[in-house]
């Protein structure tokens, strides 16, 4: 079965950090560009960081750039988000998706992973 | 920046209804638009890629059409399971927008 799951979110203080991490299966992880979309509570879809199949090129939102690092790692399967300098407007539910088309087309999501960021 | 903007922003119909959904772009994107669905406490669900394509497995209910900035998501006989919020997002290699989404309600 093709499989996003997402892990790491959690409370943190204002100006903490997070590993997120995203675990693939059932596809050949290392030819598809990934994702990450987040959304705060109760509002819409905002995408934040994209990564190519062999980390070549990263997009980041201007939201979060100089803060937000993704990478991935083909041998694990895996894609991460490290979270640096976290804000109150940073809460939300943190999704990987994979890129259908390597356009940017979300094919396949995890179940989301919450970041909370309170004092 | 591409702004995407949706109307209505929520819709109220009744099982049966055809439902049509709106996404206007703040400049031309050619068919660079896909919908999503999105239920409660659930990822969201891809319905149509490049304006028009149908993903696989979704129902044939689902429709998409437009290019340029103006484009609609139809739903032709609106069922149970179609109560949620819909997404249009724009795509390209670099640039990632979403809509603000449409909340179909039951009536």
């Amino acid at each position: 079965e093709v499989q996003l799951v997402d892990s790491g979110g959690g409370l943190v203080k204002p100006g903490g950090s997070l590993r997120l991490s995203c675990a693939a299966s059932g596809f050949t992880f290392f030819t598809y560009r990934m994702h990450w979309v987040r959304q705060a509570p109760g509002k819409g879809l905002e995408w934040v960081s994209s990564i190519s199949s062999t980390s070549s090129y990263t997009h980041n939102a201007d939201s979060v750039r100089g803060r937000f690092t993704i990478s991935r790692d083909n041998a694990k399967n895996s894609l991460y988000l490290q979270i640096n300098n976290l804000r109150a407007e940073d809460t939300a539910v943190y999704y990987c998706a994979r890129d259908k088309t390597a356009d940017g087309v979300f094919d396949i999501w995890g179940q989301g992973t919450m970041v909370t960021v309170s004092s | 920046d591409i702004q995407m903007t949706q109307s209505p922003s929520t819709l109220s119909a009744s099982v049966g209804d055809r439902v049509t959904i709106t996404c206007r772009a703040s400049q031309s994107i050619s068919s660079w638009l896909a919908w999503y669905q999105q239920k409660p406490g659930k990822a969201p669900k891809l319905l149509i890629y490049k304006a028009s394509s149908l993903e696989s497995g979704v129902p044939s209910r689902f429709s998409g059409s437009g290019s340029g900035t103006e484009f609609t998501l139809t739903i032709s006989s609106l069922q149970p399971d179609d109560f949620a919020t819909y997404y249009c997002q724009h795509y390209n290699s670099y640039s990632w927008t979403f809509g603000q989404g449409t909340k179909v309600e039951i009536k």
